[in-house]
């Protein structure tokens, strides 16, 4: 979820079990959604994407699910692995809107325990 | 692949110093993006650009300024370094274009500590 003060809020799963990370976004217009996974040190990098026309979307071993009702996203990552271990965040942006431009998430901090 | 790179991983530059912060990116993408990240604030978006020559001002403009002479390079310039300019600061590009979804592509970032 969104983070408070200057700390993100952690999730810690054991390997192998699911993980489900959570995002609210702001904007009801917004009609395209991304998730990123940052690991230490790393720039953002893509993970998966959904568009306002669908609720559920998967991936390889993860599935992202809006709800455009109460202005929900969540990333579920299957069978959960240390090299999940990361930062998430969530991104939305209008579609056409502001020539591209994403507003970010503060992000979820995952920890996989082996 | 497609790539985005930055010219310096990591950067210690001094009070008052100007930096400059290179991005290139091999994608042919017209938008260009500058962000800084900080513990618990998530990306903030400083400038923007949609086009060669064309910049607009994101969330925290000030005490920045960019540069975009060429398609595939965004620079950021801090005119006058200070320490509460250090950070994480990262470039992104993405396509334009009102038909298509915008991802964006990030570099690996620049670590800038001002001391």
């Amino acid at each position: 979820g969104e983070s408070v003060g200057l700390h993100l809020p952690t999730l810690s799963v054991q390997e192998g079990d699911n993980s489900i990370i959570n995002c609210a976004y702001s904007n009801s217009a917004s009609d395209y959604f991304i998730w990123y996974k940052q690991e230490s040190g790393k720039g953002p990098q893509f993970i998966i994407d959904i568009r306002s026309n669908m609720d559920k979307r998967q991936g390889q071993r993860v599935t992202v699910l809006l709800n455009k009702t109460v202005k929900h996203l969540s990333l579920q990552i299957a069978a959960t692995q240390p090299g999940d271990s990361a930062v998430y965040f969530c991104a939305e942006n209008i579609y056409g809107g502001s020539q591209g431009n994403l507003i970010f998430g503060k992000g979820t901090k995952l920890s996989v325990k082996p | 692949d497609v790539k985005v790179t930055q010219s310096s991983r990591y950067l210690v530059k001094r009070t008052g110093e100007k930096v400059f912060l290179e991005c290139v990116q091999d994608m042919d993408h017209e938008n260009m993006f500058w962000y800084r990240q900080d513990p618990g604030l998530g990306l903030r978006l400083i400038y923007f650009s949609y086009d060669v020559k064309m910049k607009e001002k994101g969330d925290i403009p000030e005490g920045y300024s960019v540069s975009r002479e060429k398609k595939e390079r965004f620079s950021l310039i801090l005119e006058s370094a200070s320490t509460n300019q250090t950070s994480m600061y990262l470039c992104a590009s993405s396509l334009k274009g009102s038909l298509e979804y915008n991802e964006q592509f990030f570099g690996p970032g620049t670590r800038l500590t001002v001391l």
